[in-house]
């Protein structure tokens, strides 16, 4: 079956402008998650849904970050007033959620958006 | 303070030399140890976790909750083999992953 989705792959924009980015976890996953890895570091955590709301928005970095999945699908992740900071590769993933048995935690990755701001 | 470390960021080796990834993490409770593998070009996924105790592709990890280290290992390494490799933890449940910053593994002929 399909995997994590993420569109787009690749966004450059200018210091100040909103961007987007959405993911689309695998069918019937229940959990889904946001992480950014910089270059050189691991991936970071942002913030984890359960269903349609945020379980856990520890890891935003500051309130010009948002993100939603209003139907308990696809998530989006918004960014405003972005800063050069901001550039990254935006990751999602999904989980089955306790109906997957023992893999119910294991995380799917998708392929990341890479986002540069210029 | 939750936190993994993978002291090495490059290790090269040749072709059939044993191979050992290090991972040591800093942990309050008991949590669960994850290695996960990103290829040239390929997205990040799953290699092994503690609790399957598995062998995947020949790489074995165990939890040594004494040294708090969960390194990686194989016995004949793969040119194949080169990738990235994170170590990461979870608290449980369905929570997020902490992850190393990552050790990139070269195997050369």
């Amino acid at each position: 079956g399909a995997g994590v989705s993420q569109t787009p792959s690749n966004k450059v924009t200018e210091k100040g402008k909103y961007v987007e980015l959405r993911c689309d976890p695998i069918s019937g996953h229940t959990a889904l998650y946001w992480y950014r890895q910089s270059l050189g570091q691991g991936p970071e955590f942002l913030i984890y849904f359960q269903g349609t709301g945020a379980a856990d928005d520890s890891g935003l970095p500051n309130d010009r970050f948002f993100a939603v999945r209003p139907e308990g699908s696809v998530s989006t992740l918004k960014i405003q007033r972005t800063e050069r900071g901001d550039s990254a590769v935006y990751l999602c993933a999904s989980s089955p959620g306790l109906a997957g048995g023992p893999s119910y935690n294991e995380q799917f990755f998708g392929p990341g958006t890479r986002l540069t701001v210029l | 303070a939750q936190r993994v470390t993978q002291p090495e960021k490059l290790l090269s080796v040749f072709k059939g030399a044993p191979v050992e990834l290090k991972c040591n993490y800093s942990y309050s409770g008991s949590p669960e140890l994850f290695w996960y593998v990103q290829y040239s070009r390929q997205r990040l996924q799953l290699l092994l976790r503690h609790i399957s105790r598995e062998s995947i592709k020949g790489f074995t990890a165990d939890l040594n909750k004494g040294e708090t280290s969960f390194h990686l290992k194989k016995p004949f390494a793969q040119e194949e083999d080169s990738a990235m490799y994170y170590c990461a933890l979870s608290g449980g449940s369905q929570g997020n992953l902490i992850f190393g910053k990552g050790t990139k593994l070269s195997v050369k002929p």
